[in-house]
Protein backbone atom coordinates (compact mmCIF):
# COMPACT_ATOMS: atom_id res chain seq x y z
CA UNK A 1 0.00 0.00 0.00
CA UNK A 2 1.03 3.85 -1.04
CA UNK A 3 1.27 5.27 2.22
CA UNK A 4 3.20 7.80 4.96
CA UNK A 5 3.53 7.04 8.63
CA UNK A 6 4.25 9.46 11.12
CA UNK A 7 5.35 9.10 14.82
CA UNK A 8 7.29 10.51 17.52
CA UNK A 9 4.62 12.76 18.55
CA UNK A 10 3.36 13.26 22.34
CA UNK A 11 3.09 15.50 25.26
CA UNK A 12 6.18 17.79 25.98
CA UNK A 13 7.89 20.31 28.40
CA UNK A 14 8.75 23.28 26.60
CA UNK A 15 12.84 23.54 26.13
CA UNK A 16 12.71 19.71 26.16
CA UNK A 17 13.47 17.94 22.78
CA UNK A 18 11.55 15.54 19.95
CA UNK A 19 12.07 13.58 17.59
CA UNK A 20 9.43 13.03 14.44
CA UNK A 21 9.79 10.30 12.11
CA UNK A 22 7.66 9.67 8.90
CA UNK A 23 7.95 6.14 7.16
CA UNK A 24 7.28 5.49 3.79
CA UNK A 25 5.87 2.11 1.79
CA UNK A 26 4.37 1.78 -1.61
CA UNK A 27 6.98 3.62 -3.39
CA UNK A 28 10.65 4.59 -3.96
CA UNK A 29 11.28 6.90 -1.30
CA UNK A 30 14.37 7.89 -2.25
CA UNK A 31 13.25 9.11 -5.46
CA UNK A 32 11.37 12.42 -3.77
CA UNK A 33 11.98 15.31 -1.53
CA UNK A 34 10.09 15.37 1.63
CA UNK A 35 8.26 17.95 3.64
CA UNK A 36 6.89 18.40 7.06
CA UNK A 37 3.70 20.73 7.25
CA UNK A 38 1.96 21.63 10.58
CA UNK A 39 -1.50 22.22 12.14
CA UNK A 40 -2.47 24.38 15.51
CA UNK A 41 -5.62 23.36 16.68
CA UNK A 42 -8.26 24.94 14.71
CA UNK A 43 -5.64 26.63 12.38
CA UNK A 44 -4.09 26.27 9.04
CA UNK A 45 -1.74 24.60 7.77
CA UNK A 46 2.14 25.98 8.19
CA UNK A 47 4.94 25.01 6.32
CA UNK A 48 7.72 23.53 8.62
CA UNK A 49 10.86 22.26 6.61
CA UNK A 50 11.89 20.30 3.08
CA UNK A 51 14.86 18.45 1.87
CA UNK A 52 15.12 16.79 -1.69
CA UNK A 53 16.27 13.38 -2.07
CA UNK A 54 19.70 12.97 -1.50
CA UNK A 55 19.66 15.89 1.34
CA UNK A 56 21.87 18.00 0.00
CA UNK A 57 19.09 21.02 0.08
CA UNK A 58 17.12 21.61 3.41
CA UNK A 59 15.12 24.65 4.36
CA UNK A 60 13.58 25.76 6.97
CA UNK A 61 10.34 28.07 8.43
CA UNK A 62 11.86 31.04 10.38
CA UNK A 63 9.69 30.26 12.89
CA UNK A 64 11.76 27.13 13.70
CA UNK A 65 15.11 27.74 12.12
CA UNK A 66 17.78 26.99 14.37
CA UNK A 67 15.70 24.81 16.82
CA UNK A 68 14.29 22.02 14.10
CA UNK A 69 16.38 19.74 11.91
CA UNK A 70 15.18 17.77 8.82
CA UNK A 71 16.71 14.07 7.82
CA UNK A 72 16.49 11.41 5.92
CA UNK A 73 17.28 7.39 5.43
CA UNK A 74 16.99 6.51 2.18
CA UNK A 75 17.82 2.94 3.29
CA UNK A 76 15.10 2.83 5.65
CA UNK A 77 13.02 4.81 3.49
CA UNK A 78 12.48 7.38 6.77
CA UNK A 79 12.15 10.90 6.93
CA UNK A 80 12.56 12.93 10.95
CA UNK A 81 12.20 15.87 12.28
CA UNK A 82 14.19 16.12 15.05
CA UNK A 83 12.90 19.40 17.25
CA UNK A 84 15.17 20.97 20.07
CA UNK A 85 14.07 23.71 22.40
CA UNK A 86 10.13 23.10 21.77
CA UNK A 87 7.88 26.10 22.63
CA UNK A 88 4.67 26.28 23.80
CA UNK A 89 3.42 27.71 19.79
CA UNK A 90 4.86 24.41 18.13
CA UNK A 91 1.88 22.24 19.77
CA UNK A 92 0.40 20.97 16.17
CA UNK A 93 -0.79 18.03 14.49
CA UNK A 94 2.47 17.45 12.13
CA UNK A 95 2.17 16.05 8.85
CA UNK A 96 4.66 14.16 6.57
CA UNK A 97 4.24 15.19 2.92
CA UNK A 98 6.11 13.34 -0.09
CA UNK A 99 7.20 15.62 -2.93
CA UNK A 100 6.06 15.21 -6.69
CA UNK A 101 9.90 15.75 -7.58
CA UNK A 102 13.37 14.74 -6.32
CA UNK A 103 13.53 18.33 -5.29
CA UNK A 104 11.55 20.49 -2.76
CA UNK A 105 10.06 22.69 -5.23
CA UNK A 106 6.78 20.29 -6.09
CA UNK A 107 3.34 19.86 -5.16
CA UNK A 108 2.63 17.99 -2.06
CA UNK A 109 1.11 15.06 -3.61
CA UNK A 110 0.58 12.19 -0.71
CA UNK A 111 0.40 13.41 2.94
CA UNK A 112 0.28 10.92 6.23
CA UNK A 113 -2.44 11.31 8.83
CA UNK A 114 -0.03 13.46 11.19
CA UNK A 115 1.06 12.81 14.52
CA UNK A 116 0.41 14.98 17.62
CA UNK A 117 2.99 17.12 19.36
CA UNK A 118 1.86 18.78 22.44
CA UNK A 119 4.14 21.27 24.42
CA UNK A 120 2.80 22.24 27.67
CA UNK B 1 -1.19 36.56 9.37
CA UNK B 2 -0.36 34.10 5.78
CA UNK B 3 1.61 35.13 3.32
CA UNK B 4 -1.18 34.47 0.89
CA UNK B 5 -4.24 35.95 1.38
CA UNK B 6 -7.70 33.81 1.02
CA UNK B 7 -10.81 34.53 1.96
CA UNK B 8 -11.97 32.82 5.45
CA UNK B 9 -15.01 31.50 4.20
CA UNK B 10 -16.84 31.14 1.04
CA UNK B 11 -20.53 29.41 0.58
CA UNK B 12 -23.09 28.06 -2.42
CA UNK B 13 -25.76 26.12 -2.96
CA UNK B 14 -25.80 22.19 -4.55
CA UNK B 15 -25.17 22.72 -8.32
CA UNK B 16 -23.37 26.67 -8.19
CA UNK B 17 -20.25 27.18 -9.30
CA UNK B 18 -18.00 29.22 -6.33
CA UNK B 19 -14.26 30.41 -6.84
CA UNK B 20 -11.72 30.65 -4.07
CA UNK B 21 -9.24 33.64 -4.41
CA UNK B 22 -5.52 33.35 -3.24
CA UNK B 23 -3.70 36.71 -3.69
CA UNK B 24 -0.01 37.09 -3.31
CA UNK B 25 3.35 38.78 -4.77
CA UNK B 26 5.74 38.33 -7.14
CA UNK B 27 8.26 36.15 -5.40
CA UNK B 28 5.80 33.42 -4.86
CA UNK B 29 2.83 33.63 -7.16
CA UNK B 30 4.18 35.52 -9.45
CA UNK B 31 7.12 33.39 -10.19
CA UNK B 32 6.15 30.30 -9.01
CA UNK B 33 3.32 27.74 -9.86
CA UNK B 34 0.36 27.57 -6.91
CA UNK B 35 -1.26 24.53 -6.12
CA UNK B 36 -4.66 23.89 -4.56
CA UNK B 37 -5.11 21.71 -1.04
CA UNK B 38 -8.18 20.24 0.33
CA UNK B 39 -9.02 18.99 3.63
CA UNK B 40 -12.01 17.44 4.49
CA UNK B 41 -13.18 17.71 8.65
CA UNK B 42 -10.80 15.72 10.59
CA UNK B 43 -8.78 14.10 7.52
CA UNK B 44 -5.30 15.23 6.36
CA UNK B 45 -4.86 17.69 3.25
CA UNK B 46 -4.89 15.99 -0.01
CA UNK B 47 -3.30 17.61 -3.20
CA UNK B 48 -6.25 18.97 -5.75
CA UNK B 49 -4.63 21.12 -8.06
CA UNK B 50 -1.11 21.46 -9.27
CA UNK B 51 1.25 23.37 -11.22
CA UNK B 52 -2.00 25.94 -11.54
CA UNK B 53 -4.35 24.20 -13.05
CA UNK B 54 -3.19 20.63 -13.30
CA UNK B 55 -5.50 18.15 -11.63
CA UNK B 56 -3.90 14.80 -10.23
CA UNK B 57 -5.50 11.86 -11.02
CA UNK B 58 -9.03 11.02 -9.34
CA UNK B 59 -10.06 14.72 -8.63
CA UNK B 60 -12.87 15.37 -10.82
CA UNK B 61 -13.12 17.76 -13.34
CA UNK B 62 -15.61 20.08 -11.40
CA UNK B 63 -12.14 21.66 -9.88
CA UNK B 64 -10.06 24.14 -11.97
CA UNK B 65 -7.18 26.42 -11.48
CA UNK B 66 -5.90 29.10 -12.70
CA UNK B 67 -3.60 31.93 -11.92
CA UNK B 68 -2.96 35.51 -13.68
CA UNK B 69 0.16 37.90 -12.11
CA UNK B 70 0.74 37.54 -8.50
CA UNK B 71 -2.90 36.19 -8.12
CA UNK B 72 -4.87 32.51 -8.10
CA UNK B 73 -8.16 30.70 -8.02
CA UNK B 74 -9.92 27.71 -7.41
CA UNK B 75 -13.38 27.05 -9.05
CA UNK B 76 -15.29 24.62 -8.13
CA UNK B 77 -18.59 24.20 -10.60
CA UNK B 78 -21.73 21.61 -9.67
CA UNK B 79 -21.12 21.97 -6.31
CA UNK B 80 -22.20 19.02 -4.42
CA UNK B 81 -22.40 18.52 -0.56
CA UNK B 82 -19.15 16.45 -0.34
CA UNK B 83 -16.93 19.64 -1.27
CA UNK B 84 -17.68 21.08 2.26
CA UNK B 85 -13.60 21.06 3.59
CA UNK B 86 -11.07 24.01 3.96
CA UNK B 87 -9.11 25.21 0.69
CA UNK B 88 -5.38 26.03 0.63
CA UNK B 89 -3.31 27.41 -1.86
CA UNK B 90 0.46 27.23 -1.21
CA UNK B 91 3.40 28.09 -3.38
CA UNK B 92 7.95 28.46 -3.06
CA UNK B 93 8.35 32.21 -2.18
CA UNK B 94 12.02 32.78 -3.51
CA UNK B 95 12.43 35.76 -0.87
CA UNK B 96 11.92 33.42 2.14
CA UNK B 97 13.43 30.37 0.50
CA UNK B 98 10.23 28.19 1.52
CA UNK B 99 6.68 27.58 1.47
CA UNK B 100 3.55 29.82 2.51
CA UNK B 101 0.45 28.57 2.48
CA UNK B 102 -2.92 30.68 2.35
CA UNK B 103 -5.00 31.04 5.30
CA UNK B 104 -7.52 28.52 4.07
CA UNK B 105 -11.20 29.15 3.02
CA UNK B 106 -13.83 27.22 4.67
CA UNK B 107 -16.44 26.36 2.14
CA UNK B 108 -19.84 25.73 3.01
CA UNK B 109 -22.03 24.11 0.47
CA UNK B 110 -25.81 25.46 1.85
Amino acid sequence: EVQLVESGGGLVQPGRSLRLACTASGFTFEDYGFHWVRQAPGKGLEWVSSINWNSDRTDYADSVKGRFTISRDNAKNSLYLQMNSLRVEDTALYYCAKDQRRTVYGAFDMWGQGTMVTVS
Amino acid sequence: QSVLTQPPSASGTPGQRVTISCSGSSSNIGSNYVHWYQQLPGTAPKLLIYRNNHRPSGVPDRFSGSKSGTSASLAISGLRSEDEADYYCAAWDDSLSGWVFGGGTDLTVL
